[in-house]
């Protein structure tokens, strides 16, 4: 088992739609989580950090659950710049560990 | 945000030949900087950990001798990739965290895309 899981997708999503995806990680002593979003040939860039009690950040929620040891994301209102390649990063043992991240397509 | 800079963009080579990459911190010093390697629809997978004036720590499977790291500065870390070979070609990112900072406020680099003929 993958330390870090995403569905690959592509999630194909209406524009103005909400779409959700999860990570699981399986050190259960992992310490703190991200979402970053990556852009084809780009770098990765920090979207949220995820803390336990859950954030929000305009269209963009992220929780956490440390009992089933998976976090997620959802986005409201999805915009056609929202298409991206978004990569849950789990720091675990004082290392941060990738998933191989979750491909969004927002369509017109 | 602070900002990485990394160069070049873009590199095609013949096999046989080395390449070096460069990033750079341009507004903060970096003690630590990390080189990643991506292929195609995978994971960033950590290559090794640079520090400013010491040895790099290379990951498991990461061969020292084949991928050289230099830390000479503190706004300087430097990657050559020697005798590259077909399967060395991928998207090399390096990020630097600013200090103090979290363990998750990572400034990446714009990558650098290795194309080994």
């Amino acid at each position: 088992r993958k330390e870090v899981e995403q569905d690959p997708g592509p999630f194909n999503v209406p524009e103005g739609a909400t779409v959700a995806f999860n990570c699981t990680y399986s050190n259960s002593a992992s310490q703190s989580f991200f979402w970053y979003r990556q852009d084809c040939r780009k770098e990765p860039k920090l979207l949220m950090s995820v803390y336990s009690s859950g954030n929000e950040d305009g269209r963009f929620t992220a929780q956490l659950n440390r009992a089933s040891q998976y976090i997620s994301l959802l986005i409201r209102d999805s915009k056609l710049s929202d298409s991206a390649t978004y990569l849950c990063v789990v720091n675990s043992n004082y290392q941060l560990i990738w998933g191989a991240g979750t491909k969004l397509i927002i369509k017109p | 945000g602070a900002v990485v800079s990394q160069h070049p963009s873009w590199v095609i080579c013949k096999s046989g030949t080395s390449v070096k990459i460069e990033c750079r911190s341009l507004d903060f010093q970096a003690t630590t900087m990390f080189w990643y390697r991506q292929f195609p629809k995978q994971s960033l997978m950590l290559m090794a950990t640079s520090n400013e004036g010491s040895k790099a720590t290379y990951e498991q499977g990461v061969e020292k001798d084949k991928f050289l790291i230099n830390h000479a500065s503190l706004t300087l870390s430097t990657l050559t990739v020697t005798s590259a070979h077909p399967e060395d070609s991928s998207f090399y990112i390096c990020s630097a965290r600013v200090a103090g900072g979290g363990t998750g406020e990572l400034f990446f680099g714009e990558g650098s895309r290795l194309t080994v003929l």
